[in-house]
């Protein structure tokens, strides 16, 4: 296992459109989370898992913003008609127990 | 809710020389607490974390930290800064009791100069 995955590294899309990231959590890994960190802040929560349920989502997470982990492995991030207050780069993290592990990031850029 | 401050936004120091990155923190439960460093154009690495114990956490890097509840601060310290050590450090805090969702401070800068 080579650490969490996401995909795309980076996205650019036009104002309004829909976009989507994927992570790939470490695979025995039962806990998944998903953070927003703009440039010079550090990372906002935006939403967690355990194995495939949903178990908290922030105040940050408007009704745009959908996150999914079908059978508790992979995990996906949509943003529906996005705005360029969206741009930012959206970090998934995956742990067993105290301990994150990051992934790189995908950078989204709205314009 | 747990918070969590970072009072010094940039640190530039000289190489060789010793440094100290501060964090404070607010919670009403007891809390664990960590230290992440991020390089350039990649995700965060855990250098440190106080769940119990000792007050006094070593690292990866050389870097260690010291819990003092009394005060509610995790700083950050290494005797001996290297080039390498420049990057983005952020400071954390999760309740104790739970592991849903670590909270990050607003991260310190530091710039090692050569």
């Amino acid at each position: 296992d080579t650490g969490v995955s996401q995909d795309p590294r980076h996205k650019i899309t036009k104002r309004g459109q829909n976009v989507t990231f994927r992570c790939d959590p470490i695979s025995e890994h039962n806990r998944l989370y998903w953070y927003r960190q703009t440039l010079g802040q550090g990372p906002e929560f935006l939403t967690y898992f355990q194995n495939e349920a949903q178990l908290e989502k922030s105040r940050l997470l408007s009704d745009r913003f959908s996150a999914e982990r079908p059978k508790g492995s992979f995990s996906t991030l949509e943003i529906q008609r996005t705005e360029q207050g969206d741009s930012a780069m959206y970090l998934c993290a995956s742990s067993l127990g105290t301990e994150y592990t990051f992934g790189s990031g995908t950078r989204l850029t709205v314009v | 809710a747990q918070s969590v401050t970072q009072l010094d936004s940039q640190v530039p120091v000289f190489e060789e020389a010793p440094v100290e990155l501060r964090c404070n923190y607010s919670s009403s439960v007891s809390v664990y607490l960590f230290w992440y460093v991020q390089y350039p154009n990649q995700g965060l690495q855990l250098l440190l974390k106080y769940l119990s114990g000792s007050t006094l956490v070593k690292g990866i890097n050389g870097f260690e930290a010291e819990f003092n509840k009394s005060q509610t601060s995790f700083h950050l310290r290494k005797p001996s800064v290297h080039i390498s050590d420049t990057a983005e450090y952020f400071c954390a805090v999760s309740e104790e009791t739970s592991y849903d969702k670590v909270i990050f401070g607003p991260g310190t800068s530091l710039s090692v100069i050569p």
